[in-house]
């Protein structure tokens, strides 16, 4: 099956400053990739997502970028600010069977004012 | 809309013991599944529904049960709870053909 991995497990930045999270996947069939953020005491919550067709994709301050090739994406967060301090998760489900998640083990990211 | 409604918050149980955790939606949607979350490791799953009536095992499926008897409601059983099934559980719902998938607040399980 599927393995993602995620760096770093705990990223600490300035307010104002990026934030860069990475994630690598196993298998080659996966073409959906969604990041999600956990807020305490919450459940995870979609901020973005990209298909293999696509290399980068943007949101405001948020961006994904991916790279097929070296089975590789990461989450951009620009001017940070302290409400972007949660857990952020990276998932990827592979083409064979969309209703199958596969999650990386989770960043938490501390924005310090 | 209330979303996805997990109950209860927070269980403690006995070793052996056994207990149904709640998950309801009220969006109608035909997706419907079950994550466990533990420290370090993210989340994984454990069974989904892609409808009323059908069910399929995930990752760690081994220790629970589920189904599905209406598109709004999926419980999953522990039949006899183990140490190893202390986490947080979260039930997960997304509608046919979006792939944007819409969690409750989790269920805090502790099993001594």
């Amino acid at each position: 099956g599927e393995n993602v991995e995620q760096h770093p497990s705990t990223l600490s930045v300035q307010e104002g400053d990026s934030a860069v999270i990475k994630c690598t996947y196993s298998d080659s069939a996966s073409n959906y990739f969604p990041w999600y953020k956990q807020e305490l005491g919450k459940g995870p919550q979609l901020i973005i997502d990209i298909r293999s067709n696509v290399g980068e994709k943007k949101d405001q301050r948020i961006a994904v970028t991916l790279n097929k090739t070296a089975k590789h994406f990461s989450l951009h967060i620009t001017e940070t600010q302290p409400e972007d301090s949660a857990v952020y998760f990276c998932a990827a489900s592979p083409s064979y069977n969309f209703n199958k998640f596969y999650f990386g083990s989770g960043t938490k990211l501390n924005v310090k004012p | 809309n209330a979303g996805v409604t997990q109950t209860p918050k927070f269980q403690v149980l006995k070793t052996g013991q056994s207990m149904t955790l709640q998950c309801a939606q009220d969006m109608n949607h035909e997706y419907m599944s079950w994550y466990r979350q533990d420290p370090g490791m993210g989340l994984r799953l454990i069974h989904y529904s892609v409808g009323a009536g059908i069910t399929d095992q995930g990752e760690v499926p081994n220790g629970y049960n589920v189904s599905r008897s209406t598109t709004e409601d999926f419980p999953l059983r522990l039949l006899s709870a183990a140490p190893s099934q202390t986490s947080v559980y979260f039930c997960a719902s997304r509608p046919t053909g979006n792939t944007e998938a819409f969690f409750g607040q989790g269920t805090r399980l502790t099993v001594v």
